[in-house]
């Protein structure tokens, strides 16, 4: 999706803090969501925020929305060999049908 | 165990020959959603419905159809395939809005 933008790859060492980053378009979303994607594997819903949520924190993930600049991150703590796996950021509208519209992907490698 | 099942994993076929995607959820979940994913682009809606007998067009409907005459069940159909549509093909269902979807293992199909 165009209005969906993420950076292609990221490559981690084990043991640091992952951040992988997602900038949209369209300010009327209403909410926005992580995916995670293992090889050869359906996409697992990670995380969600509200619009009206600046942060929210789940173990080690840690989701940060800037609504001015449009700009939603994932934080992973403490990388570990099983985050490896591509993620996903998607919107969705604001019109009650769940019409996703996700991101191109972010490809986490993890270095140990 | 709540699951979005789709059938067959893997599918090759020929050009112009019909075929049949089999989506079907256990949980109850109003919305369905046909997804496909290909390199570089990452996820695109090609039909969604919101319930029984309601079906929209989504980002990249040309060249599908679907249909939902039951709760559980959200078939992709191709009448005459061609090799555009060779992609990894998800389906997914969801609760309500805000719930996120719950995507099936996806189908890799091969038009040649």
């Amino acid at each position: 999706g165009e209005d969906v933008e993420q950076s292609l790859f990221l490559s981690v060492r084990e043991g640091d803090s992952s951040v992988i980053n997602c900038t949209y378009t369209d300010s009327s979303s209403t909410y926005l969501y992580w995916y995670k994607q293992e090889p050869g594997a359906g996409l697992q819903l990670l995380t969600y925020i509200f619009s009206n949520m600046d942060m929210k924190q789940d173990q080690r993930l840690t989701v940060l929305l800037n609504k001015k600049d449009k700009h939603l991150s994932l934080r992973i703590a403490d990388t570990q060999t099983g985050d490896s796996a591509i993620y996903f950021c998607a919107r969705g509208a604001n019109f009650g049908n769940e019409k996703l519209t996700f991101g191109t992907g972010t490809r986490l490698t993890i270095i140990p | 165990e709540a699951q979005v099942t789709q059938n067959p994993r893997y599918l090759i076929t020929v050009t112009g020959k019909k075929l049949t995607v089999t989506c079907s959820q256990n949980m109850n979940h109003e919305y369905m959603s046909w997804y496909r994913q290909d390199p570089g682009l990452g996820l695109r809606q090609i039909y969604y419905s919101m319930n029984v007998e309601v079906t929209d067009k989504g980002d990249v409907p040309e060249g599908y159809k679907v249909s939902r005459k039951e709760k559980r069940n959200f078939p992709l159909i191709l009448e005459s395939p061609s090799p555009n549509q060779t992609s990894l093909y998800f389906c997914a269902s969801s609760l309500e809005q805000g719930y996120g979807y719950t995507f099936g293992s996806g189908t890799r199909l091969t038009v040649v």
